[in-house]
């Protein structure tokens, strides 16, 4: 398809755990973005690629979160021993450069900590 | 014509100020959000709001979704505040887009 993919897009995993979650941006979209929405809660951004370069990681909320992108295209945000407090929908969006275009989000994918 | 119009693109004020910058937007939207990137490249959201008004510390988000305006108040200013601030509103189509704006590069005197 023409749009942001991701997946899983459920995923429960007990406390502990490691999950790796996966972003197809659209084609040719420079820019991929990473944001979590806990229940009940606004939109938290987490990290950014230009290219395959993330500049600061510094919105990642522990460092048992990482990200990773390559090739300019897929990215995998990993969060390790995942805790109770991480259950959120994380969203994936891509643009075609950064900041000066217009975001378009996948469909997220529910993480579920048991 | 930006869908998302900041302003101003650039203030210069003295620590201890009362700062205010604006957003305008043309867009339907579900949402409003501000986001504050750091001199060294990260960022890290402040506000999310579909109404009224917010608070965190010194930071106050204000919206009005009649006159399709926000704005971002800092109080006490200090130069650790200095930084871009962004504007970005969720459109209300199906795709969920994000939408940013330019911008507004904040910098705070000792």
């Amino acid at each position: 398809g023409a749009g942001v993919s991701q997946s899983p897009s459920n995923k429960v995993t007990e406390k502990g755990k490691d999950v790796e979650l996966r972003c197809d941006p659209i084609s040719g979209h420079t820019a991929l973005y990473w944001y979590r929405q806990s229940l009940g809660q606004g939109l938290e951004f987490l990290i950014y690629f230009q290219g395959n370069s993330a500049p600061d990681k510094s919105g990642l909320p522990s460092d048992r979160f990482s990200a990773e992108r390559t090739g300019g295209s897929v990215s995998t945000l990993t969060i390790q021993r995942t805790q109770q407090e991480d259950s959120a929908v994380y969203l994936c969006a891509s643009s075609l450069r950064f900041r000066r275009d217009t975001q378009y989000f996948g469909p997220g994918t529910r993480l579920t900590v048991l | 014509k930006n869908e998302v119009e900041q302003s101003p693109q650039n203030l210069t004020a003295q620590e201890g100020e009362f700062i205010t910058i604006n957003c305008s937007y043309s867009v339907g939207i579900s949402a409003l959000h501000w986001l504050q990137q750091h001199p060294g490249g990260g960022i890290v959201s402040l506000f999310m709001l579909s109404s009224g008004k917010k608070k965190h510390g010194r930071l106050i988000a204000t919206i009005n979704i009649q006159e399709k305006h926000s704005s971002l108040h800092i109080t006490a200013s200090h130069p650790r505040d200095s930084a871009v601030y962004i504007c970005a509103v969720h459109t209300m189509d199906s795709n969920y887009q994000l939408i940013w704006g330019a911008g507004t590069k904040l910098i705070i005197k000792p």
